[in-house]
């Protein structure tokens, strides 16, 4: 079932470290992933994305995972910087679906202190 | 960069009250949807948008939504007869092309608070 619930998951990290923050899937059918970072008062902003033939994808700082057999998704932010301090949400799109309906998770908060 | 705008930031209305969220899509956009957040909670689809009508929505867009592009500009979210669950933040999102693979862009949404 769906996880709901005032409270985030927080992961709270050192300015410079890495951080890794993970996704689990339901649905065999998702296709087509995005990592979503919201800063507080914000729209969902586009990060990073990956489609399902491809197990891995770099960006600018950050690396996005994916592990079809356990349906995991990951991401991995190098060098965390202050201004990475957000909610970060994966958002996976279904195989058939002819419009872009996204389904996004739970999301987790990112804390970085300096 | 292009943005999509959302007015108002907040709006605070009675339970029975009719509320009219808007939303201004990036221009060469044809896509257009409505997501809410109900505070601490995921982001869920709402509704989908194109060639002037809606192309999907979700059990949560009962009768009680409508959407409609007036000109254009602007999409708007009409809420009849609001209700105390439907406090939320409501996000606006246009996209240039249909079809998996693609993401969009969000607005910075509305923050609807009925009372």
């Amino acid at each position: 079932g769906e996880s709901v619930g005032l409270h985030l998951p927080t992961l709270s990290v050192q300015e410079g470290d890495n951080s890794i923050i993970n996704c689990a899937y339901s649905n065999s059918a998702s296709d087509y992933f995005i990592w979503y970072k919201q800063e507080s008062g914000k729209g969902p902003q586009f990060i990073i994305d990956i489609r399902s033939n491809m197990d891995k994808r770099q960006g600018q700082r950050v690396t996005v995972l994916l592990n079809k057999t356990v349906k995991h998704l990951s991401l991995q932010i190098a060098a965390t910087q202050p201004g990475d301090s957000a909610v970060y949400f994966c958002a996976e799109n279904r195989n058939g679906d002819n419009f872009n309906k996204f389904y996004f998770g739970s999301g987790t908060k990112l804390n970085v202190k300096p | 960069e292009p943005e999509v705008t959302q007015t108002p930031s907040h709006q605070v209305t009675q339970m029975g009250q009719e509320v009219i969220l808007r939303c201004v899509p990036i221009s060469n956009h044809l896509y257009f949807y409505w997501y809410r957040q109900i505070l601490g909670q995921k982001v869920e689809f709402l509704v989908s948008f194109y060639n002037n009508e809606i192309s999907e929505k979700s059990e949560i867009f009962d009768d009680q939504f409508s959407v409609e592009r007036p000109d254009g500009s602007n999409f708007t979210l009409k809420i009849r007869s609001t209700k105390l669950e439907d406090s939320a933040m409501y996000f606006c999102a246009s996209s240039d092309r249909a079809g998996a693979n693609y993401g969009y862009t969000f607005g910075s949404g509305t923050r609807l608070t009925v009372v």
